[in-house]
């Protein structure tokens, strides 16, 4: 069954510290895997896309790795801001024809206090 | 400001009911999406729309559909509505040049309607 499960749940850190996200997924076949920021009642915005080859991904101070081979995101947050305090989603997506599965992790909520 | 357009911002309406929500894609983007996001689900890929013509299904329900109209701009139309559709619905807008979630494909989303069924 395609799943993606997401760790942890929700996350307290103090503004200044790193934090990392984790994103197991059991998705098949693999195209591309993507994680996104969601402020609370807005819509997502994209940090990442990953593809088979690619194996780390930067977008300012988010990091991306992909380990395709142990099925493993993660998400870097390195030095966290206080507009950092979001949801982060870890999409991932099967095929690249007209039976293209996309396949949503449930989150992980992260708040960051000064 | 991602470009995607979505009205209403708020719905609320009764059980039985039928709604219809607007999406308008960024300037140039051909494809649109449907998402619903529940707090118990997640957010779920409903439908995708690719220059007026339907392009990949996903766990919509037969009493939800979908249309992409000449101008690009798109409806979701819900019917029968049940309490266990209020949610989130949000519109996304790719170039889609390729498949639906190919990574060349960022999606772009609204800033979504809230549907609350009473």
């Amino acid at each position: 069954k395609n799943q993606v499960e997401q760790s942890p749940q929700s996350l307290i850190i103090l503004e200044g510290k790193n934090c990392t996200l984790q994103c197991n997924y059991t998705v098949s076949p693999f195209s591309n895997l993507r994680w996104y920021k969601q402020d609370t009642g807005r819509g997502p915005v994209s940090l990442t896309i990953m593809t088979f080859s690619e194996n780390t991904k930067s977008n300012g101070r988010y990091t991306a790795t992909l380990d395709a081979d142990t099925k493993q995101s993660s998400l870097h947050i390195t030095a966290s801001q206080l507009s950092d305090s979001a949801s982060y989603i870890c999409v991932v997506s099967a095929g690249e024809n007209r039976d293209d599965k996309i396949i949503f992790g449930k989150g992980t909520r992260l708040h960051i206090l000064p | 400001d991602s470009g995607v357009t979505q009205t209403p911002k708020h719905l609320i309406t009764a059980t039985g009911q039928r709604v219809t929500l607007r999406c308008s894609p960024r300037s140039g983007d051909l494809s649109v999406y449907w998402y619903q996001q529940s707090l118990d689900q997640g957010l779920q890929f409903l439908i995708q729309y690719y220059n007026g013509e339907e392009r990949a299904k996903g766990n919509i329900l037969e009493r939800f559909s979908a249309q992409q109209f000449p101008d690009l701009h798109s409806e979701l139309n819900l019917s029968s509505l049940e309490l266990g559709d209020s949610a989130l619905y949000f519109c996304a807008s790719s170039v889609a040049l390729a498949g639906a979630f190919d990574s060349y494909n960022e999606q772009f989303f609204g800033p979504g309607t809230r549907l609350t069924v009473l």
